[in-house]
């Protein structure tokens, strides 16, 4: 089992669509989390962090369910703009290599 | 501030060459890592260095690939004998060594083996 699971998608929606992505990680140690967004041929770029109480950004709300251990991405009212990777990255800390990267969710807003 | 830098941007090399991509992570951050992405995949991650301890090399694909970083400060990562599954971007990384912190990219340097 891969330590950070995503369901790689493609998620294709329209315009002003809510879109809701999940990504699942193994290691119950894990600290801090993280959404990355990586538009094509560019690098990734942070998103927003994850919070044990969840947090909201405009039009994104991240969530942590550490008993589940699952992060989870909502985006309201999708724009043609935020049709991109999306990327979970949990910081586990302890081992050695601390940040460890999902293969991302592909996300298409269509017109 | 400066972000993460990394050159060559591009390089095109002949199957078999040798080829030393550089990155220059964001002043004071002890963490680096080095990623591959091949078109259309995911990161691949490849090493880790933090501070002056031991890096971790489990990622490294073969023994063609190696890496150095002195202390702090830039990076090497090195392909022996390229070939042409070599071909990637390959992208560097770099954060504080601090439990809530972010990583920055560089913007990647795609390498093509011909």
């Amino acid at each position: 089992r891969k330590e950070v699971e995503q369901d790689p998608g493609p998620f294709n929606v329209p315009e002003g669509a809510t879109v809701a992505f999940n990504c699942t990680y193994s290691n119950s140690a894990s600290q801090s989390f993280f959404w990355y967004r990586q538009d094509c041929r560019k690098e990734p770029k942070l998103l927003m962090s994850v919070y044990s109480s969840g947090n909201e950004d405009g039009r994104f709300t991240a969530q942590l369910n550490r008993a589940s251990q699952y992060i989870s991405l909502l985006i309201r009212d999708s724009k043609l703009s935020d049709s991109a990777t999306y990327l979970c990255v949990v910081n586990r800390w302890t081992g050695n290599t601390p940040l460890v990267f999902g293969k991302g969710t592909r996300l298409s807003v269509i017109a | 501030g400066a972000g993460v830098s990394q050159s060559p941007s591009n390089k095109v090399t002949e199957k078999g060459k040798d080829v030393e991509l550089r990155c220059d992570p964001i002043s004071g951050h002890t963490a680096l890592y080095w990623y591959r992405q091949r078109l259309g995949q995911g990161l691949e991650f490849l090493i880790y260095f933090q501070g002056n301890s031991a890096p971790d090399k489990s990622g490294l694909p073969s023994d063609r690939f190696s890496a150095e970083r002195t202390g702090e400060s830039v990076s090497t990562l090195t392909i022996q004998r390229t070939q042409q599954e070599d071909s990637a971007v390959y992208l560097c990384a770099s954060s504080a060594r601090s439990m809530n912190t972010e990583a920055f990219f560089g913007q990647g340097t795609r390498l093509t083996v011909v």
